[in-house]
């Protein structure tokens, strides 16, 4: 059974870089696509772009402009992990951010719990 | 691209049936037969229940069922129970080789 797990601060100062990286178990990084989602508190859900094995990566078309040129989505296959970079955030920024994996027919089989991560100083 | 539109709520009694509409263009659920669905409960996950338009996950009630006609896909409970009560969500791949979700629909169970 895949299972995926966020981890990361809880607590980013505005202006400053959130990071935040996902491990894959119970099965291998070297298929499929893998993603990340935001939730805003009390929103929708909000797909930011996904990445394979091999790096190639597709961010949201839209995303605004301000937030696709903050994010970055990076994999590691040797240590089953992919990451997220969002740099110069803002309180909008704030959400429960969640990895996933997207499977066959470009659905998203297996989710993350979530991690939320709030943006104060 | 915009996101996928879908009503803000929907509500129905006990053992009816209700229909949550999810309406893209032909660029993404128009254009692909790769329509799927969510449920997600306050606090959770969301938790997949509809892919490829009208397939189940292994092991899902056969409440729930998919459909698509022309730009619109289409969400169906039936047979409504109060653990249906929750936020439903639909996604389509789309022609940029991106996923678009919809703005989610609220589900009341009267």
């Amino acid at each position: 059974q895949v299972q995926l797990q966020e981890s990361g601060p809880g607590l980013v100062k505005p202006s400053e870089t959130l990071s935040l990286t996902c491990t894959v178990s119970g099965g291998s990084i070297n298929s499929y696509y893998w993603s990340w989602i935001r939730q805003p508190p009390g929103k929708g859900l909000e797909w930011i772009g996904f990445i394979s094995h091999s790096g190639d990566t597709n961010y949201s078309p839209s995303l605004n402009p301000s937030l696709k040129s903050r994010v970055t989505i990076s994999v590691d296959t040797s240590k089953n992990q992919f990451s997220l970079r969002m740099n110069s955030v803002t309180a909008a920024d704030t959400a429960v951010f969640y990895c996933a994996r997207v499977g066959n027919y470009k659905r998203i089989d297996y989710w993350g719990q979530g991690t939320l991560v709030t943006v104060s100083s | 691209q915009s996101a996928l539109t879908q009503p803000a709520s929907v509500s129905g009694s006990p053992g009816q049936s209700i229909t949550i509409s999810c309406t893209g263009t032909s660029s993404d659920v128009g254009g692909y037969n790769y329509v799927s669905w969510y449920q997600q409960h306050p606090g959770q996950a969301p938790k997949l229940i509809i892919y490829a338009v009208n397939n189940r996950p292994s092991g899902l009630s056969n409440r729930f069922s998919g459909s698509k006609s022309g730009n619109t896909a289409s969400l169906t409970i039936s047979g409504l129970q109060a653990e249906d009560e929750a936020d439903y969500y639909c996604s389509s791949y789309a022609t940029t080789d991106t996923l678009l979700f919809g703005g989610g629909t609220k589900v009341t169970v009267l």
